[in-house]
């Protein structure tokens, strides 16, 4: 079955750089990846995805890459603010079902 | 307003002491699951439905049930909860069409003592 590896588990940048969180999957199969914020106390919400026929996506300060030979996908936020803090999520989703596969998670902290 | 409804959204209870926690949407989605959050493993997937009457087993479905007697209902049930099934319990609702997105409820703490 589908697995999902995210990496860093923890990221702290200072306010105005970028921050990259990047994903890896194992199910070729796999053709829609989103990215979940979840804020402290709050639930998961969808902030951007991509599907597997698109190479990049952006959407303001947020972008996510898609490397389908090479089975990974990143999340780019450029000019980080302090509400980015989060904790983001990415998923794959294999073709073959509605199951997202989940990543374990990346604890984005924005330094003042 | 669409929305994804679970409650209660804190619980604290006893090892043994049989409890429900309920999961309701009001946008039609035929697919609901149930997630536990727990620090450092993410969201795990413990029971999902494809629609009325079909469920099956996530990745950790050990101690919990479920059932989905109607489209917009999908309770978590714990028989006799243990202290390991201390979590952040999360349901999620989406249409049964590929590469939607899921809708999540506000989120249960629940711990056993």
């Amino acid at each position: 079955g589908e697995n999902v590896e995210q990496h860093p588990s923890t990221l702290s940048v200072q306010e105005g750089d970028s921050a990259v969180i990047k994903c890896t999957y194992s199910d070729s199969a796999s053709n829609y990846f989103p990215w979940y914020k979840q804020e402290l106390g709050k639930r998961p919400q969808l902030i951007i995805d991509i599907r597997s026929n698109v190479g990049e996506k952006k959407d303001q300060r947020i972008a996510v890459t898609l490397n389908k030979t090479a089975k990974h996908f990143s999340l780019h936020i450029t000019e980080t603010q302090p509400e980015d803090s989060a904790v983001y999520f990415c998923a794959a989703h294999p073709d073959s079902n509605y199951q997202l596969i989940w990543g374990a998670g990346t604890k984005l902290i924005i330094k003042p | 307003e669409a929305q994804v409804t679970q409650n209660p959204r804190y619980l604290i209870t006893v090892t043994g002491k049989k409890l429900t926690v309920t999961c309701s949407q009001n946008m039609n989605h035929e697919y609901m699951s149930w997630y536990r959050q727990d620090p450092g493993l993410g969201l795990r997937q413990i029971y999902y439905s494809m629609n009325v009457e079909v469920t099956d087993k996530g990745d950790v479905p050990e101690g919990y049930k479920v059932s989905r007697k109607e489209k917009r209902n999908f309770p978590l049930i714990l028989e006799s909860p243990s202290p390991n099934q201390t979590s952040l319990y999360f349901c999620a609702s989406s249409p049964a069409r590929l590469n939607t997105e899921a809708f999540f409820g506000q989120g249960t703490r629940l711990t056993v003592v």
